[in-house]
């Protein structure tokens, strides 16, 4: 089952643009965690935010939750060509207790240099 | 260096040839995981483990066995591949994974891309 669901499914910007993805979530979670990918390799860990919390930060990385709109968006401050690859919001199914991350599909970011 | 490590990275079979998809972690990780990634998809999980000799279904188990008899170790088993089981393939780990839902990231290996013909 897909509990993220990411918006946009693509994006395209130039470098030193901001890009912002969203993703949705249906069920009450316990943390929410952003994930990288580079096309065919392994998924790396970015950023996790608990649902207590309503904003973090990384580095160029910024992450807000609203949990009353079951939402949550990534911002990528001053883009560089390097940050080009996809995207996925992952959470805990906190209703089940079931031990896993669900992921949504996925936002490609295409930076252009 | 911390990491999870599959092999094989690509494998082309055919249908119905067995098959086993090794995943070792060396970050004593008590959870391991395998999921698959398809196009549109996102990525599914199949089978999750929460220590040495506890297994349990993910999503999409069908056609797949796993088994965790050392804590390092979670090897992904294709009795009887089947094209609809041509995927990229993940293995990952996590120190993490409490009862409740509550769970810390995922390392993740680089991944498996598997073709049955």
């Amino acid at each position: 089952s897909q509990q993220g669901e990411e918006d946009p499914q693509a994006l395209s910007i130039q470098e030193g643009e901001n890009a912002t993805m969203n993703c949705s979530y249906k069920t009450s979670i316990n943390n929410l965690q952003w994930y990288r990918q580079n096309s065919g390799r392994g998924l790396v860990h970015l950023i996790l935010i608990r649902s207590n919390e309503r904003e973090k930060h990384s580095g160029r990385l910024r992450v807000t939750l609203d949990t009353s709109k079951k939402s949550s968006s990534l911002l990528i401050t001053a883009s560089r060509a390097a940050d080009t690859a996809s995207y996925f919001c992952a959470t805990d199914d906190g209703d089940t207790g079931r031990r896993a991350l669900t992921f949504g599909s996925g936002t490609r970011l295409q930076v252009q240099p | 260096e911390a990491q999870v490590t599959q092999n094989p990275r690509y494998l082309i079979t055919v249908t119905g040839k067995k098959l086993t998809v090794t995943c070792s972690q060396n970050m004593n990780h008590e959870y391991m995981s395998w999921y698959r990634q398809d196009p549109g998809l996102g990525l599914r999980q199949i089978y999750y483990s929460m220590n040495v000799e506890v297994t349990d279904k993910g999503d999409v188990p069908e056609g797949y066995k796993v088994s965790r008899k050392e804590k390092r170790n979670f090897p992904l088993i294709l009795e009887s591949p089947s094209p609809n089981q041509t995927s990229l393939y993940f293995c990952a780990s996590s120190l993490l994974m409490l009862a409740g839902g509550n769970t810390g990231e995922l390392f993740f290996g680089e991944g498996s891309r598997l073709t049955v013909l």
